[in-house]
């Protein structure tokens, strides 16, 4: 049971790149996000996904754009990447209800050059 | 604008002795708070959460201890290890909306 998957775990870009980071879960669960952490900040919410078929902005989404390809798999996609948005980012998943616990990729360490 | 506010931003505590990291947070929809716990390279991991219908909920040597009227809680590590050393992240939710602290980076020295 791997839980939740992100691809890749490192990548550095050059200013005006795009790139896709690719997450999966494995749980069955019908909500999905992605976080940013960076120094300081904690993890701020870029995008999330309640369900299937749909997708909300959250604190900071400017800059990313995000597909709910199906039920597991959620990705975020730069498309012209800037320094920025250099940043560790995470995707998360949880069930539907209250009172959930949100679980965790590995994360995605981004630098923008 | 900040929705959980999280102190100290670090904490450097001796073998043994107690760790404790204060929240506070403002909106009373929110119903569940968890706390998170994150080693060097990986993601956060759930560590203990707590209902605000409680007051106090006790994980063998992690405590939340919440004050629903302050709109604050805490966590306390009772005799902290190294291998506490970590960042902790309290969090609010509600709903499916999770709302997380700034970290606290906590070094327990052997």
């Amino acid at each position: 049971n791997a839980g939740v998957t992100q691809t890749p775990k490192f990548q550095v870009l050059k200013t005006g790149q795009s790139m896709t980071l690719q997450c999966a879960q494995d749980m069955n669960h019908n909500s999905m996000y992605w976080y940013r952490q960076d120094p300081g900040m904690g993890l701020r919410l870029i995008y999330y996904s309640a369900s299937e078929g749909t997708t909300d902005k959250g604190e900071v989404p400017n800059g990313y754009n995000v597909s709910r390809l199906n039920k597991r798999e959620f990705s975020l996609r730069l498309e012209s990447a800037a320094p920025s948005q250099t940043s560790v980012y995470f995707c998360a998943s949880s069930a539907v209800g209250q009172r959930t616990e949100a679980f965790f990729g590995q994360g995605t360490r981004l630098t923008v050059v | 604008q900040q929705q959980v506010k999280q102190s100290p931003q670090s904490l450097i505590v001796q073998k043994g002795g107690i760790s404790i990291i204060n929240c506070a947070y403002e909106n009373t929809a929110f119903d569940y708070f968890p706390w998170y716990q994150q080693f060097p390279g990986k993601g956060p991991a759930l560590l203990i959460a707590i209902r605000p219908d409680v007051s106090e909920k006790k994980e063998g040597r992690f405590t939340i201890s919440f004050n629903k009227s302050a709109k604050q809680f805490s966590l306390h590590i009772m005799d902290s290890q190294p291998g506490d050393s970590a960042t902790y992240f309290c969090a609010a939710s509600s709903g499916n909306q999770f709302y997380f602290g700034t970290g606290t980076s906590l070094t327990v020295i052997p």
